[in-house]
């Protein structure tokens, strides 16, 4: 079945404690993504990556990174993560721009 | 860069009736739109994306949009809901790169 898996679905954890959420594909994607959805602010865009080894920031990359070390996956780090970053993280991927984007089913994370 | 203003933000509606959910964009290029929907407690899927051509565009679940250049707006129609509409409706806009604005979203509660 073609998806887009992220691990841990939820997480809580506290103020400075580095953590990772991954993202898998298995559809041969070249493009990934990493939103964060927050009560009437919609999605914003975090990170992006066009190909393995090729990111770039999206609206909100403060606190954020990632890496793109294989076309399936694409991990968000919060190295330091704080309260402010409690929010619905969504991973997805899409063959290319125009192209219909392909949503995993998200992780809640709360920061303490 | 673009961005995006749904102007509802919550929808109340009868089962069988029609439903418009508006969204307007703002672009110096010329854009890519979609519609998601996200039903609770679940990831976005895609009902429906204009990139060119005929400006009505049907997508899944009777949904329909159309896509005005010079009113920049792309608003979402269904002339008659289920209960099992109610969901959150995400408006997208692409300029054709990587990058990808949501909307805040319109809440639509379908009540029997």
């Amino acid at each position: 079945e073609a998806q887009v898996t992220q691990n841990p679905r939820y997480l809580i954890t506290v103020t400075g404690k580095k953590l990772t959420v991954t993202c898998s594909q298995n559809m041969n994607h070249e493009y990934m993504s990493w939103y964060r959805q927050d009560p009437g602010l919609g999605l914003r865009q975090i990170y992006y990556s066009m190909n393995v080894e090729v990111t770039d920031k999206g609206d909100v990359p403060e606190g954020y990174k990632v890496s793109r070390k294989e076309k399936r996956n694409f991990p968000l780090i919060l190295e330091s993560p704080s309260p402010n970053q409690t929010s619905l993280y969504f991973c997805a991927s899409s063959p290319g721009t125009g192209e219909t984007q392909y949503f995993g089913p998200g992780t809640r994370l709360l920061v303490l | 860069a673009q961005s995006v203003t749904q102007l509802d933000s919550q929808v109340p509606v009868f089962e069988e009736a029609p439903v418009e959910l508006r969204c307007n964009y703002s672009s110096s290029v010329s854009v890519y739109l979609f519609w998601y929907v996200q039903y609770p407690n679940q990831g976005l899927q895609l009902l429906l994306k204009y990139l060119s051509g005929s400006t009505l565009v049907k997508g899944i679940n009777g949904f329909e949009a159309e896509f005005n250049k010079s009113q920049t707006s792309f608003h979402l129609r269904k002339p008659s809901v289920h209960i099992s509409d109610t969901a959150e409706y995400f408006c997208a806009v692409s300029e054709g790169d990587y990058k990808l604005s949501f909307g805040a979203g319109t809440t639509v509660t379908v009540r029997a």
